[in-house]
């Protein structure tokens, strides 16, 4: 079975550009999240959805970065305008509905901002 | 709230040897407990996890941890370990009702000739 699939895996870019990190979670997982992963800060919960709504956001840091989740099977993190201190990991996990805790991770985005 | 303490940052042991790594949470209910293994370039896989019941929970690639309520810890153990168990170490806590897992900030395991 195909884990959590995130494209791309790699992306550079200018400041000031638009970046779009995409995610495939684990067909029948209801939940779906977000996370930035850095050496300063570890590993942040950026927002999670439940069932393509979001249901937490409070991670997101500020208006430049958006999320959505359009159906099931697809999502979306957008950074506008990006900036150097956007440079991390982006993860994306997915997990049952009905399983408690256990998410499982996709492979990773990793970003750098010029 | 919840959070997770990983004291050591970096570790470093033989192969052939025994290997525990320490997680401390903090969390008013009955908490539900993660170890998560990342290797370069790679995403958090899970090894093991502990929701109830037997403390000493058995994982994945010989990992086992053991929950002790008294020292509020999660320790992961593993008596002899392997080149490939070289990676970086994540505990988590959650709870029923709360969707987020709360991680720590890691431990990096090096593993010597």
């Amino acid at each position: 079975d195909a884990g959590v699939i995130q494209s791309p895996r790699h992306e550079v870019t200018e400041m000031g550009q638009e970046v779009t990190l995409r995610c495939k979670p684990i067909s029948g997982h209801d939940y779906l999240f977000w996370y930035r992963q850095t050496m300063m800060r570890g590993l942040e919960l950026l927002i999670y959805f439940n069932n393509n709504v979001p249901i937490d956001d409070s991670g997101m840091p500020e208006d430049r970065f958006s999320a959505k989740m359009p159906n099931a099977s697809f999502s979306t993190l957008k950074i506008q305008p990006s900036e150097p201190r956007d440079s991390a990991v982006y993860f994306c996990a997915s997990r049952p509905g009905l399983a408690v805790g256990e998410q499982f991770f996709g492979p990773g985005t990793r970003l750098t901002v010029l | 709230a919840q959070s997770v303490t990983q004291p050591d940052i970096h570790i470093t042991v033989s192969e052939g040897a025994s290997l525990e790594l320490r997680c401390n949470y903090s969390y008013g209910a009955t908490p539900y407990l993660f170890w998560y293994v990342q290797s370069p370039g790679q995403g958090l896989q899970l090894l093991l996890k502990y929701f109830s019941g037997d403390t000493l929970v058995q994982g994945i690639k010989g990992f086992e941890a053991e929950f002790k309520r008294s020292q509020s810890s999660f320790n992961l153990r593993k008596p002899s370990v392997h080149w490939s168990d070289a990676a970086e170490y994540f505990c988590a806590v959650g709870a029923r009702g709360n969707e987020k897992l709360t991680f720590g900030t890691g431990t990096r395991l090096t593993i010597i000739p």
